[in-house]
C-alpha cells in the first residue's frame, strides 16, 4: 500500500458526459501528479500540483483540468467525454516538486460507452 | 529532451533462470532513472532508483540495475526469477533537477514459464 489512495476505483459513463477523480496524496506529500495509461499511448503524464499550484504540463486535453485543494487533496475532472478517454488514471505523490520518488494510487479505470 | 527506449515488449524467462530487461535513456543532463513493476490490476510500485550515487543500484525483491553512462543503459536484471515476477516493467527518467516529470519507457512484459 503506497499510501495514495483513489476514488472511485471504476467509473463507467457515456459519452459527452463529464466525470471528477479524486486523489489524497501520502501524508506529507506536497505534489500531485496525474497520469493516463492506455493501450495504444502507454503511461503519459498529464499534470502536476506543487502545494496548490500547477507546476508542470504535460499532454493533457483542454477537456481535462485539475485542480489541488488546500487539504492537498486532488481532483482531475474530464469532460464532454469521448471513447479515446477509456483508460486507466493514476494519481502520484512526491515529497518535493523535482521529479524524486513518486508514489502510485491504485488507479481508476474509465470506461466511456 | 529526455526519453527512454525499453528495447523489449515481452520477456519470457522460466523460472529459477536469471531475467534481463533492457533500457537506454536519452538525457542532456545528469539523469535520475527509475524501474518500476506493474502488478495487473495494481498500481505502480518503485523497484529502484538511480540518483548519481553509486551505479549498481540494489532494489525489493532481488532485482538489480547498473548504470552505464557510456552505454547510456539502465538495465534490470535478476539471477534467478520467480513466478511472482511476472508483471509489467517500467523503466523512467527524470532529466533536469528542477520540475521535470517523469518520463516513462512503453515497458516491458514478463512472463515467468513454471
Amino acid at each position: 500500500d503506497s499510501g495514495v489512495t483513489q476514488t472511485p476505483k471504476h467509473l463507467i459513463t457515456a459519452t459527452g458526459q463529464r466525470v471528477t477523480l479524486r486523489c489524497s496524496p501520502r501524508s506529507g506529500d506536497l505534489s500531485v501528479y496525474w497520469y493516463q495509461q492506455s493501450l495504444d499511448q502507454g503511461l503519459q503524464f498529464l499534470i502536476q500540483y506543487y502545494n496548490g499550484e500547477e507546476r508542470a504540463k504535460g499532454n493533457i486535453l483542454e477537456r481535462f483540468s485539475a485542480q489541488q485543494f488546500p487539504d492537498l487533496h486532488s481532483e482531475l475532472n474530464l469532460s464532454s467525454l469521448e471513447l479515446g478517454d477509456s483508460a486507466l488514471y493514476f494519481c502520484a505523490s512526491s515529497v518535493g516538486d523535482r521529479g524524486n520518488e513518486q508514489f502510485f494510487g491504485p488507479g481508476t479505470r474509465l470506461t466511456v460507452l | 529532451a529526455q526519453s527512454v527506449t525499453q528495447l523489449d515488449s515481452h520477456v519470457s524467462v522460466s523460472e529459477g533462470t536469471p531475467v534481463l530487461l533492457r533500457c537506454n535513456y536519452s538525457s542532456s543532463y545528469s539523469p535520475s532513472l527509475f524501474w518500476y513493476v506493474q502488478h495487473p490490476n495494481k498500481g505502480l510500485q518503485l523497484l529502484l532508483k538511480y540518483t548519481s550515487a553509486a551505479t549498481l543500484v540494489k532494489g525489493i525483491n532481488g532485482f538489480e540495475a547498473e548504470f552505464k553512462k557510456s552505454e547510456t543503459s539502465f538495465h534490470l536484471t535478476k539471477p534467478s526469477a520467480h513466478m511472482s515476477d511476472a508483471a509489467e516493467y517500467f523503466c523512467v527518467v527524470s532529466d533536469r533537477p528542477g520540475n521535470t516529470p517523469l518520463v516513462f519507457g512503453k515497458g516491458t512484459r514478463l512472463s515467468v514459464i513454471a
